[in-house]
Formats: structure tokens, sequence, C-alpha cells
């Protein structure tokens, strides 16, 4: 079974700087897909960023951007120029089709606290 | 907004209660998909309906069940409650059966807590 692991229960920023998230996961597929979502205190998840297994080149969405090891099974977030708004819990995410499923697996998640 | 309606917002009842959550998926998407959100377990996968039709289950107790109706709306039913149950229950839905080939939208939940 696919597993999501986030090393980072909590992390905190000063606002303007650059932060990553740590993510790893476990699969013997090689066609997926991994995702980032945002639940902010309002507790709706917002998905932030995808990335598909076989694209090399990593995701980029704004300030937001992965880097994709597919070979180390590593898909990290970095935050750029961080701002109050991005105070949130992050969840990484893999969906893929074993078993016939296309569910989302989630890490525990990230909280991260952008201070002013 | 992300388009996907879930009621009601909060919910409290007794120990042994049957409830019902509902979900209404954005327009034109097919696939439901219900979460469990707990403190100690994380975000869990429970069940997954595409087009009225049972797609994929997941971690989902046999006190649980759901079914998905032709106007595509769905509804997540949970009985003989324990306090264990207590947890926020997401709905997401997606256009396609396939999730990883369409983004797939959350509504905003449903806080129920088992008394």
């Amino acid at each position: 079974a696919q597993t999501v692991t986030q090393s980072q229960p909590e992390m905190s920023v000063q606002e303007a700087e650059t932060v990553t998230l740590s993510c790893t996961y476990d699969t013997s597929e090689n066609n997926y897909y991994l995702f980032w979502y945002k639940q902010p205190p309002s507790r709706q998840m917002i998905l932030v960023i995808r990335q598909e297994a076989y694209k090399q080149q990593n995701a980029t969405e704004n300030r937001f951007s992965v880097n994709f090891q597919k070979a180390a099974k590593s898909f990290s977030l970095k935050i750029s120029d961080s701002q109050l708004g991005d105070t949130a819990m992050y969840f990484c995410a893999y969906s893929g089709t074993q078993g016939g499923s296309e569910k989302l697996v989630f890490g525990k998640g990230t909280k991260l606290t952008v201070n002013p | 907004d992300s388009g996907v309606t879930q009621t009601p917002k909060h919910l409290i009842t007794a120990t042994g209660q049957r409830v019902t959550l509902r979900c209404s998926p954005r327009s034109g998407d097919l696939s439901v998909y219900w979460y469990q959100q707990s403190l100690d377990q994380g975000l869990q996968f429970l069940i997954q309906y595409y087009n009225g039709e049972e797609r994929a289950k997941g971690n989902i107790l046999e006190r649980f069940s759901a079914q998905q109706f032709p106007d595509l709306h769905s509804e997540l039913n949970l009985s003989s409650l324990e306090l264990g149950d207590s947890a926020l229950y997401f709905c997401a839905s997606s256009a396609g059966r396939a999730l990883v080939n369409t983004e797939a939208f959350f509504g905003q939940g449903t806080r129920l807590t088992v008394v």
C-alpha cells in the first residue's frame, strides 16, 4: 500500500522568507500524481500544486514550487516570500491507480506558521 | 468557494445515534469521495462513488454506509455512533472517473461531535 510521510509536524518562518516542507512516499507504481494541499483555519482543503510523476520538470505555481525526486521518492514544497496568509496545515498527498482506486493518500500534515 | 456543498456544517449527537451527512458535488462532477479527518488518524479515505455506483472503498467501518443518488448528490450514513467517530468529514468531487486526471474540489466539511 502507498504511504506518505511528512516528518515535520510543525514549522515556522518569518514573513518574506523562504521555507521548505518535506514529504516522502512509498509506492511500487510508475505512474502517479503528487499533491500539496493547504488547510487554513477555515478548514477548507485547497489544492496548492500538483506534479505528474512522468514529468521531470518540477511544477511551479507563483510562489510555490516543488522539488520532485522520483528515484528518492521525495516531494518537497518550497514557499518563497512567505506571507501571513500562508499560515495553515499543509498536506502532501499521493494518487495512483493501484487496486482500481484513484483515492488520495495523505500524510499527517505540517503545521506552518508565518510570523510577522 | 469550491462549489462543493456539505451540510450540515456542525453536528452534535449522542453515542448510539445515527446521522446523515450530505454532499452536493460541483455542477458536472460525476465522482464523489468521502474522507474522515481526525486528530490521531489524519485524513483517511472512506469511499468513492462515480455516477451513482461505488467505485472504491477505503477504511470505512461497517457501521458507515454511503450512496450517490441520480442527481449525483451523496449521503454518508453513520450509525451506532461512538465517541471515536468524532471527526471532520470531508466530501470531494471531481469531473472524471480517474482523480489523477482532474482536480478534486473539497467541501468545507462537516464537524461531527459525538458526546
